[in-house]
């Protein structure tokens, strides 16, 4: 079976540093995506990870580790606006789609 | 510039009535598809299209079907509505298979009474 598995709420304040994981169970693993995802809002793509390591967007970081089934989400001198839904979503090999995690919803206070 | 853009915003049809949800898209993008996503839970891929190549998910009821008619549209046809499926539908795109990222429309939310 397929299996994601990640924090279901985080909280933080304005300024900090977050890091939320994600680890999975599945076959055909491509590579490890993040989405964002306001309240009402539609999820928009924030980064992607084929290989291990860390990809650097701005104040996001996403990193991989395959061989531990392990990834993460680094959010950076975090803003009120950042306060949102954060989705880790497998790419299944040759299969064009991908696995959502059930989420995991960050609060930033002031 | 709307880039996926999905029609209606809210939709409220009752139960057993049949509905259609639609989406197009202006960025030419080869594959297509159709997310459930109900409160505080992950978006559920019910289909997608590779081109006009149609895959459906092995858990996704008989009740939902979906046509493209063309590389621009895509439509979700719920033949019998039930409460249970009350929730937020996504369209989604992306350029190719094997492209991680996915670009959302806004969503229909689709009232059950």
């Amino acid at each position: 079976g397929q299996s994601l598995e990640q924090p279901s709420e985080v909280t933080a304040v304005e300024g900090a540093i977050v890091q939320i994981n994600c680890t999975y169970q599945t076959s055909g693993f491509y590579g490890l995506s993040w989405y964002q995802q306001h309240d009402g809002g539609a999820p928009t793509f924030l980064s992607y990870n084929a290989l291990d390591g860390l990809e650097e967007t701005g104040r996001f970081s996403s990193f991989l580790s395959r061989s531990d089934s392990y990834g993460y989400l680094l959010l950076q001198e975090l803003q009120m606006k950042d306060s949102a839904s954060y989705f880790c979503a497998v790419l299944h090999t040759n299969a064009g789609k991908s696995t959502f995690g059930d989420g995991t919803t960050l609060t930033v206070k002031p | 510039d709307a880039m996926v853009i999905q029609n209606p915003r809210y939709q409220v049809t009752q139960f057993g009535k049949p509905v259609t949800l639609s989406c197009s898209q202006t960025l030419n993008h080869n594959v297509m598809y159709w997310y459930q996503q109900k409160s505080s839970q992950a978006p559920k891929l019910l289909f997608h299209y590779y081109d006009k190549d149609f895959n459906n998910e092995a858990d996704t009821p008989d009740n939902f079907q979906s046509r493209r008619p063309n590389t621009s549209f895509c439509f979700l046809d719920i033949r019998s509505p039930g409460l249970g499926d009350a929730a937020m539908y996504l369209c989604a795109t992306s350029r190719d298979r094997g492209q991680a990222e996915q670009y959302f429309g806004p969503g229909t939310r689709l009232t059950v009474t």
